[in-house]
């Protein structure tokens, strides 16, 4: 058990859906991650979030939409998404602020996402 | 050059064997290293923090050669339970401070 939750871990929408993915760390951390994990690809950074505050959106299309109400949740808003888009979405978090040397990051489970 | 470039798996090896990875960096200003391991179809799971001249936990042993820019992951003793994908991971520097860069992954498969 890391402390890292995420729901749904599976979901499958079509393109003109609407959907959220929800992360929710219970270690007290200071900073969440979105992070995108397609087949046979390295993880790529999506955004992060130090504090609450938006500190990094790593040219992530604007259908992609975080949302950070406080230290402990962390939401994606998906909204007409491309097939292309589907893939493992991994929440993280790390105890130091980000941006900070030796930031250890766990992750939460997933959420597998098909997109039709 | 990529960022962080690992070997190319998959790693096939017998239990008992004794398996290296290797891991180079292109940013010689990093600070922080990693290795991740990832089951199939799992979240990555942080298997060892790389420090100074490198550590070692049991049957794994971590080396860092700052002037080389690589990083090597040493698995003695291997078991069935080993089998999965193990990721270099690189505390990127930039003008806003860190963020982890990940490799693609080396895959290990041991067998009986």
């Amino acid at each position: 058990e890391t402390g890292v939750t995420q729901t749904p871990r599976h979901l499958v929408m079509g393109m003109t859906n609407k959907k959220s993915l929800k992360c929710e760390q219970h270690l007290g951390h200071n900073a969440m991650y979105w992070y995108k994990q397609s087949a046979k690809k390295p993880l790529e950074l999506m955004f992060v979030y130090s504090l609450e505050e938006r500190v990094e959106n790593n040219s992530v299309p604007s259908r992609f939409s975080p949302e950070c109400p406080n230290s402990s949740h962390l939401f994606l808003h998906l909204h007409t998404l491309q097939p292309e888009d589907s893939a493992l979405y991994l929440c993280a978090s790390s105890p130091g602020l980000a941006g900070t040397f030796y930031n250890e990051q766990f992750f939460g489970p997933g959420t597998r996402l098909t997109v039709l | 050059r990529k960022e962080v470039e690992q070997d190319p798996g998959p790693f096939n090896v017998p239990e008992g064997a004794t398996v290296a990875f290797n891991c180079t960096y292109s940013n010689s200003a990093s600070q922080s290293f990693f290795w991740y391991r990832q089951d199939c179809r799992k979240e990555p799971k942080l298997l060892m923090s790389v420090y100074s001249s490198g550590n070692e936990d049991g049957r794994f042993t971590a080396q860092l050669n700052r002037a080389s820019q690589y990083i090597s992951l040493l698995i003695r003793d291997s078991k069935l339970s080993d089998s999965a994908t193990y990721l270099c991971v690189v505390n990127g520097v930039d003008n806003q401070g860190g963020k982890l860069i990940f490799g693609q992954g080396t895959e290990l498969s041991v067998k009986p």
